[in-house]
């Protein structure tokens, strides 16, 4: 079955500086690639997404790359903020809409 | 996106009972998935549950533990059976809201004595 791996466990930065998650994934049949954040206490909410075809996508300070050869995707966020602090989620998709997730990434954002 | 909800919010379950949590949404959905988020950790998908057939389980997931119910598409039960302090959890629903795109229920928060 996949296997989701999520590097760090856990991030600092200053706000205004850049964050950045990766994620590897090892079944080369995954062809959707979801983030997803999660304050304490709520529901996961999906942020942004990318799909195989494509290599890279942009929302406003969120942006993912993929790269489909090396079965790495990765989450950017520019100029964070205080209420970017959460865990961050990624996570990989199948063709029968099932998601295998990552362990996390539980972001600080220092003001 | 769909409004999901999930009842009860959260309970507090002894050894040995069952609880059946319910998840309903309010458009007509084809996917609906059931996850597992043990205190810390990430989310594991227990199952898809299927209209109209029987739900189909991941690895490490029996239908005598997690029996699934999904009589329509808007509504479907999670019933964690014969609960010990290892299914402290919490559980979510989840749709899917397009071709690929998931959206969560808020959670049912069990925790077993």
């Amino acid at each position: 079955g996949e296997n989701v791996e999520q590097h760090p466990s856990t991030l600092s930065v200053q706000e205004g500086d850049s964050a950045v998650i990766k994620c590897t994934y090892s079944d080369s049949a995954s062809n959707y690639f979801p983030w997803y954040k999660q304050e304490l206490g709520k529901r996961p909410q999906l942020i942004i997404d990318i799909r195989s075809n494509v290599g890279e996508k942009k929302d406003q300070r969120i942006a993912v790359t993929l790269n489909k050869t090396a079965k790495h995707f990765s989450l950017h966020i520019t100029e964070t903020q205080p209420e970017d602090s959460a865990v961050y989620f990624c996570a990989a998709g199948d063709n029968f809409n099932k998601f295998y997730f990552g362990s996390g990434t539980k972001l600080n954002v220092k003001p | 996106s769909a409004v999901i909800s999930q009842k009860p919010s959260r309970d507090i379950c002894q050894r040995g009972t069952s609880l059946t949590i319910q998840c309903q949404v309010d458009s007509q959905v084809t996917m609906m998935f059931w996850y597992r988020q043990q205190p810390g950790q990430s989310l594991t998908l227990i199952a898809t549950a299927n209209q109209g057939s029987e739900a189909t389980y991941e690895s490490g997931f029996v239908i005598d533990k997690f029996p699934i119910s999904r009589p329509n598409l808007t509504f479907s039960t999670l019933t964690v059976s014969n609960m010990s302090p290892e299914d402290s959890s919490i559980y979510l629903c989840s749709v899917a809201g397009g071709t690929y795109e998931q959206y969560f229920g808020p959670g049912t928060r069990l925790t077993v004595t």
